[in-house]
């Protein structure tokens, strides 16, 4: 089966610019997560949707970051405007469903440099 | 949500046996204990899942104790490929879980 998908693998963007980050979950997977991991930490979850309705975006930076999943598939993250300390790696995983299964499969994720 | 603690780091060498422990005092009722590998440059990779007692599948198995309060994550005769890092998760089945800052353990021949 195929695995989680997201585009681009790298970007690299100045300061104050945006940037949009795209993921493809694993087909009939109803959950979809959005982390961010900044170099030497562990995952930090900023958004998951349970189809299109968002179940837990408090760790999300609401002023700059935005996120949607259209038709409870795909989903789009995006940065306006982007910050020095956002530079970090952008995960995106998927799950059947919040509360079962077992796990979180997770995409090869976007690394995001600011200058 | 049940705040986890686990050693920063870990060093073994390859064919040896590795455990490592994960606390989580307050962890809840409806909480499992979820272990994740994350290797450079990749997302993380589910190792193994639990409730109580003992989980065994083909990579490693997980010892919780009766009271919960923490749990042990075995990796029998660790390789070389088994240097990553080890996460341990504590929450409603992918729901509610967050990574801490993991284990890092090296494997050296």
């Amino acid at each position: 089966e195929a695995g989680v998908a997201q585009s681009p693998r790298y970007k690299i963007i100045e300061k104050r610019q945006s940037v949009a980050f795209w993921c493809n979950p694993i087909s009939g997977h109803a959950t979809l997560y959005w982390y961010q991991q900044i170099l030497g930490q562990g995952p930090k979850l900023l958004i998951q949707f349970q189809n299109n309705g968002v179940v837990d975006d408090s760790q999300l930076p609401k002023d700059r970051f935005s996120a949607e999943r259209l038709k409870g598939v795909d989903s789009t993250l995006k940065i306006q405007p982007a910050k020095l300390e956002d530079s970090a790696v952008y995960l995106c995983a998927s799950s059947i469903l919040a509360g079962v299964g077992d796990t979180q499969y997770f995409g090869p994720g976007t690394r995001l440099t600011v200058l | 949500l049940a705040k986890t603690t686990q050693p920063i780091s870990m060093d073994s060498y390859e064919g040896q046996e590795v455990n490592i422990t994960c606390s989580h005092n307050n962890i809840a009722t409806n909480d499992y204990i979820t272990w994740y590998q994350q290797f450079p440059s990749q997302g993380p990779r589910f190792i193994i899942q639990g409730y109580k007692t003992k989980v065994t599948n083909e990579v490693a198995s997980l010892f919780i104790p009766a009271d919960r309060k923490s749990s042990t994550l075995s990796l029998p005769r660790v390789s070389l490929s088994d240097t990553a890092v080890y996460y341990c998760l504590v929450g409603e089945v992918n729901n509610d879980m967050r990574f801490g800052a993991g284990t890092r353990l090296t494997v050296k021949p």
